[in-house]
């Protein structure tokens, strides 16, 4: 079935980049997402690239899609301390229904 | 903030209840998505409703079931809780012209004693 892995855990420093990484199973997946998650939140929708694209740009966002290999990653340009929360990969693995499948999230530390 | 809300916040029950768990789409919105997320886990996907009729459904057992309403609003129901069901309950809400975006309520979250 469909899969999505996440490293658990990622700290970086206030200032510096963070690369949070991803993987899929689905080849057929139609659009990529990143939500980010603050405690005792909901899931914050961040940015999505659609499968024919290969980067997305959004701000201090940088989406990176390697189709080839399946791998999704999310640069945050300038980390600050407000980007601590766990990220989220997610992809459509069915577009009939819109089954989400999500990866088990990153928690991304910024240490000042 | 998404516009989409779901009530109540927190709940507590115990083992062989049942629970209604109660979601406000964003506006212009008429499907709605439920996922429950155990601690430390990603969200898994329960059910999709689009247009007050069950439009794809996870891996879970039938003691989970839906309704939207024709305000597109929606509830999820659990029959017989067992401690595994406390997690966060989220919901989702989209347009059926823009599937591609869903956007998530605060969640409920369940405990389950």
């Amino acid at each position: 079935g469909e899969d999505v892995e996440q490293s658990l855990f990622l700290s970086v420093r206030e200032g510096d980049s963070s690369v949070i990484n991803c993987t899929y199973t689905d080849s057929s997946s139609t659009y990529l997402y990143w939500y980010k998650q603050e405690p005792g939140a909901g899931l914050q929708l961040l940015t999505y690239i659609f499968s024919n694209m290969d980067m997305k740009q959004d701000q201090r966002l940088t989406v990176l899609l390697n189709k080839k290999d399946k791998h999704l990653s999310l640069r945050i340009a300038d980390t600050q301390t407000g980007d601590s929360a766990i990220y989220f990969c997610a992809e459509i693995a069915d577009n009939y229904g819109q089954n989400f499948v999500f990866g088990p999230g990153t928690r991304l530390s910024v240490l000042p | 903030e998404t516009g989409v809300t779901q009530s109540p916040t927190h709940l507590i029950k115990t083992r062989g209840q049942q629970v209604t768990l109660r979601c406000s789409s964003q506006s212009g919105h008429n499907t709605v998505s439920w996922y429950q997320q155990a601690l430390g886990q990603g969200p898994q996907f329960i059910f999709q409703y689009y247009r007050e009729e069950e439009n794809g459904r996870g891996n879970f057992p039938p003691r989970f079931s839906g309704l939207q309403f024709p305000n597109y609003s929606s509830e999820l129901n659990v029959n017989a809780l067992e401690l595994d069901d406390s997690a966060l309950y989220l919901c989702a809400s989209s347009s059926g012209t823009h599937q591609e975006t869903q956007y998530f309520g605060p969640g409920t979250r369940l405990l389950v004693l």
